[in-house]
């Protein structure tokens, strides 16, 4: 079972900073099966990235996902008052994992 | 659009089992993949299982074999969750949620099902 560790566990920033979110995992994730999820209070997850880099119907282009291997970063460019929330990477070979999160919260 | 709509909110009392359901419309129910996932009050997200209806064939978590059956009923759209031999760290909410297209990731969710295990 492939282990996602993220970091850092809470982000705190401003509206209209940059988030950078790590997710790293215990052994080489394949294709790239590596997806980003938004969680707000009460909410089910909502996807976001895919694939490391590939957005989902309706993401806002200030969301971003790079990596390979074991390393993957998703990027805010600038926060909207929307944006805070906690954020899970998951990788979806089998079995798929999660990420413990990231909470992005208002500094 | 696909919709999975879950069954309400349940109380069970330890050492007792749970049956979830997840009702799919929008689609053909036959092509999707239902996957089971939990969250514990204030924790992350575990994914426990998933089946594949066309096929009728269900994979687990290590975490849950022997305790969780994942059934489909086609006729209806239904995917169902039984959790069985409850104790209280079952307490969570429990999603389904399905891919949308060939990358088998999480499109679409359900809205959840509160399950409390209390004596």
């Amino acid at each position: 079972e492939i282990v996602l560790t993220q970091s850092p566990g809470t982000l705190s920033l401003s509206p209209g900073e940059r988030a950078t979110l790590s997710c790293r995992a215990s052994q080489s994730v394949s294709s790239s099966y590596l997806a980003w999820y938004q969680q707000k209070p009460g909410q089910a997850p909502r996807l976001l990235i895919y694939g490391a880099s590939s957005r989902a119907t309706g993401i806002p282009d200030r969301f971003s996902g790079s990596g390979s291997g074991t390393d993957f970063t998703l990027t805010i460019s600038r926060l909207e008052p929307e944006d805070f929330a906690v954020y899970y990477c998951q990788q979806y070979g089998s079995p798929w994992t999660f990420g413990q999160g990231t909470k992005v919260e208002i500094k | 659009q696909v919709q999975l709509v879950q069954s309400g909110a349940d109380v069970k009392k330890p050492g007792s089992s749970v049956k979830v359901s997840c009702k799919a419309s929008g689609g053909t129910f036959s092509n999707y993949t239902i996957n089971w996932v939990r969250q514990a009050p204030g924790q992350g997200l575990e994914w426990m299982g998933r089946i594949i209806p066309i096929l009728g064939i269900a994979n687990y978590a290590q975490n849950f074999q022997g305790r969780l059956t994942i059934t489909a009923d086609k006729s209806t759209s239904t995917a169902y969750m039984e959790l069985s031999s409850l104790r209280s760290e079952d307490t969570a909410v429990y999603y389904c949620a399905s891919p949308k297209g060939r990358e088998p990731c999480f499109d679409y969710w359900g809205q959840g099902t509160l399950v409390t295990v209390s004596s």
